[in-house]
């Protein structure tokens, strides 16, 4: 079964500088892999995902992913964090076969300070 | 395009009290229907998936039910709610055969006191 990583339940940043938050995934088969931001008291939005294309993906909000299969990552990054980007963000991975169910990890909560 | 409403947006309930949270997805044909917990401090937790009317998949044993009655309604329900219930719920849609992405409702707030 598939599974998620997140490194970091808290990742603190300066506005202005680099955002890196870090996922790890677990897949038996060719994954599809997905970041998704949630703000205070909303649902979840789709920033980005892989689904076996480009292994760097580019998402909304100026957001990055690069898919690398030997380290089995899906880290995000974004080059200069803005006080808007804080938020909690949840990577996720479906396997490609049949039914699509997705695994996500316990979410970064990302802090921004002026 | 495709929308997904869920409701009520809050709620405060007392234990043993009935629940019901509704959801509805527009714009689609036959979606994969999920309802998430989120607990406070903790990721998302998959309780209940459907891949058609009346086909439900549970995730989770627990004190909670769903239904889908109709092709873009999904119901979250319990008979009676526990303390441990509390939590923001969340519904989200899938296309069948697609990657698996998800789109999210607004959530659902239950505080069980």
């Amino acid at each position: 079964a598939q599974s998620v990583t997140q490194l970091g339940s808290h990742v603190s940043v300066s506005e202005g500088a680099l955002v890196l938050l870090r996922c790890n995934y677990s897949s038996s088969v060719p994954p599809y892999l997905f970041w998704y931001v949630q703000y205070p008291n909303q649902g979840l939005q789709l920033l980005l995902k892989y689904t076996s294309a480009a292994t760097l993906v580019k998402g909304i909000n100026g957001f990055e992913a690069e898919f690398k299969k030997s380290e089995t990552s899906f880290h995000l990054t974004k080059p200069s964090a803005h006080m808007s980007d804080a938020a909690e963000y949840f990577c996720a991975v479906s396997e490609n076969t049949g039914f699509q169910k997705l695994v996500f990890g316990t979410g970064t909560r990302l802090l921004v300070s002026p | 395009s495709q929308t997904i409403h869920q409701w009520p947006a809050t709620l405060v309930q007392p234990v043993g009290s009935p629940l019901s949270l509704e959801c509805t997805v527009e714009g689609t044909s036959n979606p994969n229907l999920y309802w998430y917990r989120q607990a406070a401090g903790r990721g998302l937790q998959l309780l209940f998936y459907s891949v058609g009317i009346g086909q439900i998949s549970s995730e989770v044993p627990q004190n909670l039910s769903a239904s889908r009655p109709q092709d873009r309604q999904f119901i979250l329900s319990s008979k009676k709610l526990l303390l441990s219930d509390s939590g923001f719920y969340l519904c989200a849609w899938s296309v069948q055969g697609g990657s698996g992405e998800l789109f999210f409702g607004e959530g659902s707030r239950l505080t069980v006191l």
